[in-house]
C-alpha cells in the first residue's frame, strides 16, 4: 500500500473553509484515496474518497492532483464540531480487496471559535 | 438501522480475569474488523471476518486473544487471561462486500485492565 504523509495538527478558524493536505507519492494506478475523521471517544467516521477526478458529497470536497501523488480535504464552511483526527489512507477498491485499512497517525484539526 | 453496537461501552477488570467484548454489525454486511486503539500504538486491526469466517488473524497480539463470528449479527472478541497491557480502546466496524474500504465503526469499548 502507498505511504501517507500528513501534518500532525493544524488549526482553522470557524467558518472558514478547512484545508487538511495528505502526500501519497507512491500510489499506484488502481489505488484510490479515503478519507476519515475520529472525533474524541468516538469510532473512525468515513467522509469520503475519490480516485483521480474531484469529489464532493454532503461532508467534505477531495480535491486529488493531476499527478495523484497529493490530495486534499476540504471542509468548506467548518465547525467546532469538525475538531478531530483526520486520517488520510491510499486503498485499492472493490471485492477483491481486504478492506484492511491502516490507519497512521492522521492530522488533528483543531476549529477554533 | 441502529449501526454497529458495541457492548459493553466501557469494562473495568482485574488482570488474570476474562474479558468478552461483543459487536453486531449493521444487517446486510458480509465483513466484520475488529480494532484496537492505544496512544502508543494508534489504531491497529487485530482480525477481520469475511462472511462469518476469519481472514486473516495476524494483527492478533497473542494466544490470549480470540474472536469469533458463530453467525452473520454477532461477534466476539474475548482475552484470557487479561493484562493491564490490553487496557485499550476495542473498536468494531463492519462493511458491504463489495466496498470494504468504507467501514462503518461502532463508538467502542474503553478496556482497563488493573
Amino acid at each position: 500500500d502507498a505511504k501517507t504523509t500528513q501534518p500532525p495538527s493544524m488549526d482553522c478558524a470557524e467558518g472558514r473553509a478547512a484545508n487538511l493536505p495528505c502526500n501519497h507519492s507512491t500510489i499506484s494506478g488502481n489505488e484510490y484515496v479515503y478519507w476519515y475523521r475520529q472525533i474524541h471517544s468516538q469510532g473512525p467516521q468515513y467522509i469520503i474518497h475519490g480516485l483521480k477526478n474531484n469529489e464532493t458529497n454532503e461532508m467534505a470536497s477531495l480535491i486529488i492532483t493531476e499527478d495523484r501523488k497529493s490530495s486534499t480535504l476540504i471542509l468548506p464552511h467548518a465547525t467546532l464540531r469538525d475538531t478531530a483526527v483526520y486520517y488520510c489512507i491510499v486503498r485499492m477498491h472493490g471485492s477483491s480487496n481486504t478492506g484492511k485499512l491502516i490507519f497512521g497517525q492522521g492530522t488533528t484539526l483543531q476549529v477554533k471559535p | 438501522d441502529a449501526g454497529v453496537i458495541q457492548s459493553p461501552r466501557h469494562e473495568v477488570t482485574e488482570m488474570g480475569q476474562e474479558v468478552t467484548l461483543r459487536c453486531k454489525p449493521i444487517s446486510g454486511h458480509n465483513s466484520l474488523f475488529w480494532y484496537r486503539q492505544t496512544m502508543m500504538r494508534g489504531l491497529e486491526l487485530l482480525i477481520y471476518f469475511n462472511n462469518n469466517v476469519p481472514i486473516d488473524d495476524s494483527g492478533m497480539p497473542e494466544d490470549r486473544f480470540s474472536a469469533k463470528m458463530p453467525n452473520a449479527s454477532f461477534s466476539t472478541l474475548k482475552i484470557q487471561p487479561s493484562e493491564p497491557r490490553d487496557s485499550a480502546v476495542y473498536f468494531c466496524a463492519s462493511t458491504p462486500t463489495a466496498a470494504k474500504n468504507i467501514q462503518y465503526f461502532g463508538a467502542g469499548t474503553r478496556l482497563s485492565v488493573l
